[in-house]
């Protein structure tokens, strides 16, 4: 089946720092989605792409859908305490709305 | 709060009881999504339906799970005769095309623990 492969798996900032993640698919899909999942909740939606080479922001966040369609990256500029979590990438295939979750980044903030 | 609704928060059972979790999808959402989430791992696609169909079911095990989501009230996950290994996170998504790009949204999932 399909997978996608994330990276880091873990990443240890300071406050202010940018933080860059990406993931990787060994076959194609039609969207890009990048969650955000808090300890105890679920994983909520941050940036939606469905193009290839869109380039989608939402405030500190930046993501790209990669031209081959097969590749995502996620973007954080002057990370704050409550960018602490573990960002998930999915990815979506027209005709078949279930998603294919990455393994995830785990974003931990150093005083 | 119209969100993904889900019940309850937590559930303990013993081995060989029957698990019932609950999904009442977004308002205007007629498609739901149950997946598994194991400590420390990713999300798992379990299952995926409409209203009162069953579309993809390629990720639920052959056996003591089965999953409904009525004309009416919520989605139902039921695991039967529950063991230890069951024990994870559950969550529901919905959404409200059944086309692609459609995000998914979630609830905040059940945990599930075996005794």
């Amino acid at each position: 089946g399909q997978q996608l492969n994330q990276s880091p798996q873990s990443m240890f900032i300071q406050e202010g720092e940018d933080v860059s993640m990406n993931c990787t698919s060994s076959s194609i899909f039609n969207t890009w989605l990048w969650y955000k999942q808090e300890p105890g909740e679920g994983p909520v939606l941050l940036i939606a792409l469905y193009k290839a080479g869109e380039l989608t922001s939402n405030g500190r966040l930046t993501a790209q859908f990669g031209i081959t369609r097969k590749d995502s990256f996620l973007n954080i500029s002057a990370s704050i305490p409550s960018d602490v979590g573990i960002y998930f990438c999915a990815g979506q295939l027209f005709g078949n709305e279930k998603l294919t979750f990455g393994t995830g980044t785990r974003l931990t903030i150093i005083p | 709060n119209a969100g993904v609704m889900q019940n309850p928060r937590h559930l303990v059972r013993r081995r060989g009881q029957e698990a019932r979790l609950r999904c009442s999808p977004m308002k205007g959402h007629s498609h739901v999504y149950w997946y598994r989430q194991l400590p420390e791992e990713g999300l798992k696609f379990m299952v995926y339906l409409q209203k009162e169909n069953i579309i993809d079911e390629s990720g639920m095990p052959k056996e003591r799970f089965s999953a409904e989501f009525p004309k009416e009230g919520p989605s139902i996950l039921r695991i039967q005769q529950v063991v230890r290994g069951d024990s994870a996170a559950y969550f529901c998504a919905s959404s409200h095309r059944d086309r692609g790009g459609s995000p998914l949204h979630f609830g905040n999932g059940t945990r599930l623990t075996v005794t």
